[in-house]
């Protein structure tokens, strides 16, 4: 239980363009979902909460207008990569915690972007 | 806010032998702390977790001691091997919101 799926695992874009990353709880529903960066070998950036239903809350330095996070349903989140550019390139991933109120929150696979 | 430090930032081991993690945290408020293995290329998975109203907490190798005094944790793995290798992060968070994670630790168990 609790595995939570992310696509695309791995995206190459060329600069200017978006990319759409799909975050999906596949066996339970999650009120809310979480995004963070990864930079090669540091630890995970919180970038933005995302309730479902309601607008996402930003961490402070990131763009809410760049990464704009769509949470449609309790099973699925979303975050667009607007005009993206090379120092955008990152490793992205995903969390949910379970509506049923544990605390615990489940990580993603990650999507590896890179931005040329 | 919450600060985590975690100690050390490498840890190479002996296969079989122990591998001792710690983490602090300044929030005395925090009350859940979990810990993730993460594989290269790959998200978190968490191994374990404990709560504030509990000192320790074992799984199979793997236990989480608290110190709420002290405010520190502490991940023990025993009997460790191969797959164990990969970096681990401690976390504190207050009722599950924002989770504030440590740096993580890159363990190398040698065959």
């Amino acid at each position: 239980g609790a595995v939570v799926s992310q696509h695309p695992s791995r995206v190459i874009c060329k600069s200017g363009t978006s990319v759409k990353i799909e975050c999906r709880s596949l066996d339970f529903q999650a009120t809310t979902m979480f995004w963070y960066r990864q930079f090669p070998k540091q630890s995970l950036m919180l970038m933005a909460t995302s309730n479902e239903g309601s607008k996402a809350t930003y961490e402070q330095g990131v763009e809410k207008d760049k990464f704009l996070i769509n949470h449609a349903s309790l099973t699925l989140s979303t975050l667009t990569v607007t005009s993206a550019h090379p120092e955008d390139s990152s490793f992205y991933i995903c969390s949910a915690r379970n509506r049923l109120g544990k605390e615990t929150q489940y990580f993603g696979p990650g999507t590896r972007l890179l931005v040329l | 806010g919450e600060n985590v430090e975690q100690h050390p930032s490498t840890l190479s081991v002996q296969e079989g032998d122990s591998a001792v993690i710690k983490c602090t945290y300044s929030d005395s408020a925090s009350n859940y702390f979990p810990w993730y293995k993460q594989e290269l290329g790959k998200g978190p998975q968490l191994i374990i977790d404990i709560r504030s109203n509990v000192g320790e907490k074992k799984d199979q190798r793997i236990a989480v001691t608290l110190n709420k005094t002290a405010k520190h944790f502490s991940l023990h793995i025993t009997e460790t091997q191969p797959e164990d290798s990969a970096v681990y992060f401690c976390a504190a968070s207050l009722r599950g919101n924002q989770f504030y994670f440590g740096t993580g630790t890159s363990l190398t168990v040698i065959p």
